[in-house]
């Protein structure tokens, strides 16, 4: 049974540029989660798909996007980066119906 | 809103204590509480998860309890190790089935 896989584990941008964050669910969850860590905080909810459709959203811009493909990966696209972006990025896969989450290493953006 | 804290925000303990972190929420209305681990700079690592419907869960030292009337958990800890050390964080699951996590405790057990 393979994990959550998140890639790159790092990146570096400049503000105002765009950035897209990869996810590989773990074998036979259908249901992605993606959370922003700030540095000393919880992790706080962005948006979750599920069959392809995103279906919660958390207190994040427009300029935060997703998709989610028929083999359940994901993507999170963030627009026009800003300083504040610069946080740990996690994927957490599931399956539906309230299971237990199985999170990612994570992916480290730094916005300069 | 949900709401989650844990208390205390950090913790130094010497090798060999028994401990306990404290989560608090809320909204009783929760679908289950996780209790994860995360190492400096590392992802989120589940330790143990507790469905509503039940009242703790154990696994090898540890042993999570869930009250939903009072809107509380305690992760316990025995016979901590250096190995312990690292940030512990609770996470109440909604009826949307997102998670709404605390802030963390960070733990410190010195040898």
């Amino acid at each position: 049974e393979t994990g959550v896989t998140q890639s790159p584990t790092h990146l570096i941008k400049t503000r105002g540029q765009q950035v897209t964050l990869r996810c590989s669910s773990q074998s036979g969850h259908n249901t992605v989660s993606w959370y922003q860590q700030a540095l000393g905080q919880g992790p706080q909810f962005i948006f979750q798909y599920y069959r392809e459709e995103e279906n919660g959203r958390g207190n994040f811009p427009p300029r935060f996007s997703g998709l989610q493909f028929p083999n359940y990966s994901s993507e999170l696209n963030v627009n026009a980066l800003e300083l504040d972006d610069s946080a740990l990025y996690l994927c957490a896969s599931s399956l539906a119906g309230g299971g237990g989450y199985t999170f990612g290493s994570g992916t480290r953006l730094t916005v300069v | 809103k949900q709401e989650v804290t844990q208390i205390p925000a950090a913790l130094s303990v010497p090798e060999g204590e028994n401990l306990v972190l404290n989560c608090s929420f809320t909204d009783s209305a929760i679908y289950n509480l996780q209790w994860f681990r995360q190492d400096p700079g590392k992802g989120l690592t589940s330790l143990l998860l507790i469905q509503s419907s039940q009242r703790e869960q154990t696994s090898g030292r540890l042993n999570a309890s869930l009250d939903k009337s009072s809107g509380r958990s305690t992760l316990y800890i025995a016979a901590s190790q250096p190995g312990d050390s690292a940030t512990y964080l609770c996470a109440a699951m909604d009826s949307s089935y997102k998670l709404i996590f605390g802030s963390g405790t960070r733990l410190l057990v010195r040898p």
